[in-house]
């Protein structure tokens, strides 16, 4: 079945240095993929998306990039700030009317200042 | 944009209460979930429903039921709550068209006494 793995946290950085989440995923057929973020205290909202193989999902600073030869969609940031430290989850979905959607169990990113 | 509200953002509850969780989404999704969310476990699928009067068990249903009698609203029912159902709950709805893209309510923390 489908599955996704991420890496597991915390993740502890300094403000301005630079962010890899590693996401990698097993999947049939061409799935769409997405990372969430959990603020403290909040539900999730979708971060980024993408739907097609070398497509590059971004938003905030953030990017990834669905890489269908490595299954893997990790997501990445050139200068996390403090405002950025929340629980990432990835996550994906295949197009079938009544496929769940499947999620990592989220890395916890803290930024220091 | 896509709102979901969920009826309570805390909920404190005395065990073997019955427990009701309201969720609405205006975007005339045909999915809704409910998910759990518990620190080192990620988000669990409890139940989701694919249409009105639909409901499919997710992965830790037990101690659970679900109602959905309108498109808009989806009900997680505890019958009698116990402690272990302390938890984060959070649910979200998809549409049916584009990129599956999944879309979540703030979360209601419940604890039971």
């Amino acid at each position: 079945g489908n599955s996704v793995t991420q890496m597991e946290g915390p993740v502890t950085l300094s403000e301005e240095a630079f962010l890899t989440i590693n996401c990698t995923y097993t999947a049939t057929g061409y799935p769409s993929l997405f990372w969430y973020v959990q603020y403290p205290g909040e539900g999730l909202q979708l971060l980024l998306k993408a739907t097609k193989a070398d497509d590059k999902g971004s938003n905030k600073g953030f990017e990834a990039t669905y890489r269908k030869e490595t299954t893997s969609f990790h997501l990445e940031k050139g200068s996390v700030q403090v405002s950025d430290s929340a629980v990432y989850f990835c996550a994906l979905t295949s197009l079938n009317r009544d496929d769940k959607i499947i999620f990592g169990k989220g890395t916890r990113l803290h930024i220091l200042p | 944009d896509v709102k979901v509200t969920q009826s309570s953002r805390y909920l404190v509850k005395r065990t073997g209460e019955k427990v009701f969780l309201e969720c609405v989404q205006d975007m005339d999704h045909e999915n809704m979930f409910w998910y759990r969310q518990d620190p080192g476990l990620g988000l669990r699928l409890i139940y989701f429903s694919y249409d009105v009067k639909m409901k499919e068990k997710g992965d830790i249903p037990e101690g659970y039921s679900v109602s959905r009698e309108k498109k808009e609203r989806f009900s997680l029912i505890l019958e009698s709550a116990s402690t272990n159902q302390t938890s984060m709950y959070l649910c979200a709805s998809r549409g049916l068209a584009g990129t599956y893209t999944q879309y979540f309510g703030p979360g209601t923390r419940l604890t039971v006494l």
